[in-house]
């Protein structure tokens, strides 16, 4: 199993909702990661975990908790959203966490729009 | 700041020809490249990698060349086929930096039947 599975595949939320955005990887990946892609931009890092606990913060706003429940599973909450959040959001998976030479997996990602 | 960035923004390429994307980067302490591609509404997909003590490295129909001098990247393809069309961005991760891949700005490569 060499895949990165995101659920759902598309998600419109008001901005005075909550919702979550899933990750799962079965490759024994122990870094995983969030990315925001808007249109025609490249990925941007949100946030980094390795070893289930969080390393890396791109300064990104509070309505955007991520929780790490085991090594398989990657979650993003999201509350109160404006609609310049909506986006495309990847979640990724590498081997090792720091600065090794290993590959990232992405996901298909999430295409959010906040209306 | 540092930085990774595309020569070109756009390639179109008629089918059977070779492709080369290329890739500056400026940050020297970078030591690990990637080159990914994307298609319309999915994720990046693996491509290519290539560390900083190779000049050269090569795939199924594709090749990854470094320029450390100058620091330069470039992804050549071979026999181009329309499949290939798609948006490519080469990553790089520098070292020691707890694996902060940043992505470059993409070319958008269409291959023209």
């Amino acid at each position: 199993d060499t895949e990165v599975t995101q659920t759902p595949k598309h998600l419109v939320m008001g901005m005075t909702n909550k919702k979550s955005l899933k990750c799962e990887q079965h490759m024994g990946h122990r870094a995983m990661y969030w990315y925001k892609q808007k249109a025609k931009k490249p990925p941007e890092l949100m946030f980094v975990y390795s070893y289930e606990k969080l390393s890396i913060n791109e300064s990104v706003p509070s309505r955007f908790s991520p929780e790490c429940p085991n090594s398989s599973l990657l979650n993003l909450h999201l509350h109160a959203l404006q609609p310049e959040d909506s986006a495309l959001y990847l979640c990724a998976s590498s081997l090792q966490p720091q600065g090794a030479d290993t590959e990232a997996f992405f996901g298909q990602g999430t295409r959010l729009t906040v209306v | 700041g540092e930085s990774v960035g595309l020569h070109l923004p756009t390639l179109s390429v008629q089918e059977g020809d070779n492709s080369i994307i290329n890739c500056a980067y400026s940050n020297s302490a970078s030591d690990y490249f990637i080159w990914y591609k994307q298609e319309s509404g999915k994720g990046p997909q693996f491509i290519i990698d290539i560390r900083s003590n190779m000049d050269k490295r090569q795939g199924q129909r594709v090749t990854v060349l470094l320029n450390k001098t100058v620091k330069h990247l470039s992804l050549q393809i071979a026999a181009t086929q329309p499949g290939d069309s798609a948006v490519y961005f080469c990553a790089e991760n520098p070292r020691g930096s707890n694996y902060k891949l940043t992505f470059g700005k993409g070319t958008l490569l269409t291959v023209n039947p």
